[in-house]
């Protein structure tokens, strides 16, 4: 089946650093969605990119739909206190959705 | 707010016994999703239904079952519960297959 491969797994950075992740896959999507999580609240939809080579901001994050259509990547920038939690990307090929093992983000004070 | 609503949000439950969760998806969505995830671990497709019906299956055990009213609300049931079903099980909804899924907040299942 289709697989995405999201990295990286963790992350501990300082307050006001940028951070990078990413996505990729052996298989071309239509779409990449990228989700924060919040410690015991469900996923929130943060980015949702729909052509290859779009670039979306959204406030602090950047994410773009790699031209292939096999990768992903999300920016942050300026790191923030809460800013903390588990980062997911997804990607829809027709009506199959697959998400990313997640990538724990902290963010020290 | 996501739109969608997750009942309950905490259940406590001994092993062996049976229970349903219970999902509103946002109004006017069609596609109702159901996910597991346990401790520290990815999200875990079930299953997937489109406006009353079966759409798409994923990792669901025999031990488990769902559906979807015509009101479009939709349940999961659990049975025969074991220690190693405790997770937060989530709901999401989209208007039609392949949008972005909108996810409830989830319940928390503890199996005793």
């Amino acid at each position: 089946g289709q697989q995405l491969n999201q990295s990286p797994q963790s992350m501990f950075i300082q307050e006001g650093e940028d951070v990078s992740m990413n996505c990729t896959s052996s298989s071309i999507f239509n779409t990449w969605l990228w989700y924060k999580q919040d410690p015991g609240e469900g996923p929130v939809l943060l980015i949702a990119l729909y052509k290859a080579g779009e670039l979306t901001s959204n406030g602090r994050l950047t994410a773009q739909f790699g031209i292939t259509r096999k990768d992903s990547f999300l920016n942050i920038s300026a790191s923030i206190p809460s800013d903390v939690g588990i980062y997911f990307c997804a990607g829809t090929s027709g009506s199959r959705l697959t998400f990313g093992e997640g990538t724990q983000l902290t963010v020290n004070p | 707010d996501s739109g969608v609503t997750q009942t309950p949000k905490h259940l406590i439950t001994a092993t062996g016994q049976r229970v349903t969760l219970r999902c509103s998806p946002r109004s006017g969505d069609l596609s109702v999703y159901w996910y597991q995830q346990s401790l520290d671990q990815g999200l875990q497709f079930l299953i997937q239904y489109y406006n009353g019906e079966e759409r798409a299956k994923g990792n669901i055990l025999e031990r488990f079952s769902a559906q979807q009213f015509p009101d479009l609300h939709s349940e999961l049931n659990l049975s025969s519960l074991e220690l190693g079903d405790s997770a937060l099980y989530f709901c999401a909804s989209s208007d039609r297959t392949g949008s972005p899924l909108h996810f409830g907040n989830g319940t928390r299942l503890t199996v005793t």
